[in-house]
C-alpha cells in the first residue's frame, strides 16, 4: 500500500539553526513528492515538488528537498531556520498518472526557540 | 486574487445531525478536491470532483457525499454525524484534473466538531 512516513513528530531547533525534516514513502514506481507547511488555523501552502530531473529542488521561504530513490525519502532542508517557520509540516506523494489525489504523512511539529 | 475560499469556518452539530460544507475554487479553477484532517493527522483524501462530475473518492463511507456546481463551487455532505467525523474538512482547487502545471490550493478549512 502507498503510505508517507514522517518520523519525528516534534522538533525543535533554536532559531538560526539549521533543520532537515524526514519523510519515507512507500510506492510501487516513483511518484510526484510534495512538501506543505501548514501554520495554526490555516490550510496547507505548497513549499515545494519534485516530479523529475534534477533531485535536489528549490521551494519558498529558503528551504529546499532532496529526493533520493535508493532511501525512498524526500527529505526537507532550511539552512538558517526562522521564529516565523514555526509550523506543521506535511510530506505528500502522488501517483504521476492518476487524478490529483495526495496522499500525506502525520506531519512534523517544529518549534522554533529564540 | 481570491484563494480557496470556505465556508463556515467553524460548526457544532450533534451526532445523528448531517451537515453541508461549502467550497469556492479560485477563478478559472475546474478541480475541487475535499480532505479530512483528524487532529494529530495529515490530511485524507475524500473526493475529487472535475467539470461536475466525480473523479475519485477515498475510502469514507457512504454517508459522505459531494457534488460540484456549473460555477464549479463544491459542497461536501456528511449524514449521520458520528464523533469520529470530528476534524478539519479541507477543500482544495487546481486548475485542471492533473498535470504537473495543476498544484493543489488549499483553503482554510471548515472546523466541525461532533458532539
Amino acid at each position: 500500500a502507498q503510505s508517507v512516513t514522517q518520523p519525528d513528530i516534534h522538533i525543535t531547533v533554536s532559531e538560526g539553526a539549521s533543520l532537515e525534516l524526514r519523510c519515507n514513502y512507500s510506492y510501487g514506481a516513483t511518484p510526484y513528492l510534495f512538501w506543505y507547511v501548514q501554520s495554526p488555523g490555516q490550510g496547507l501552502q505548497l513549499l515545494l515538488k519534485y516530479f523529475s530531473g534534477d533531485t535536489l529542488v528549490q521551494g519558498i521561504k529558503g528551504f529546499e528537498a532532496e529526493f533520493k530513490r535508493s532511501q525512498s525519502s524526500f527529505n526537507l532542508r532550511k539552512p538558517s531556520v526562522h521564529w516565523s517557520d514555526a509550523a506543521e509540516y506535511f510530506c505528500a506523494v502522488r501517483n504521476p498518472g492518476g487524478y490529483n489525489k495526495l496522499i500525506f504523512g502525520a506531519g512534523t511539529r517544529l518549534a522554533v526557540h529564540p | 486574487d481570491a484563494g480557496v475560499t470556505q465556508s463556515p469556518t467553524h460548526l457544532i452539530k450533534t451526532r445523528g445531525q448531517h451537515v453541508t460544507l461549502r467550497c469556492s475554487p479560485i477563478s478559472g479553477h475546474k478541480s475541487v478536491s475535499w480532505y479530512q484532517q483528524v487532529l494529530g493527522q495529515g490530511p485524507q483524501f475524500i473526493f475529487q470532483y472535475y467539470e461536475k462530475e466525480e473523479r475519485g473518492r477515498g475510502n469514507f463511507p457512504d454517508r459522505f457525499s459531494a457534488r460540484q456546481f456549473p460555477n464549479y463551487s463544491s459542497e461536501l455532505n456528511v449524514n449521520a454525524l458520528l464523533l469520529g467525523d470530528s476534524a478539519l474538512y479541507l477543500c482544495a482547487s487546481s486548475l485542471i484534473e492533473t498535470g504537473d502545471d495543476s498544484p493543489l490550493h488549499f483553503g482554510n478549512g471548515t472546523r466541525l466538531t461532533v458532539t
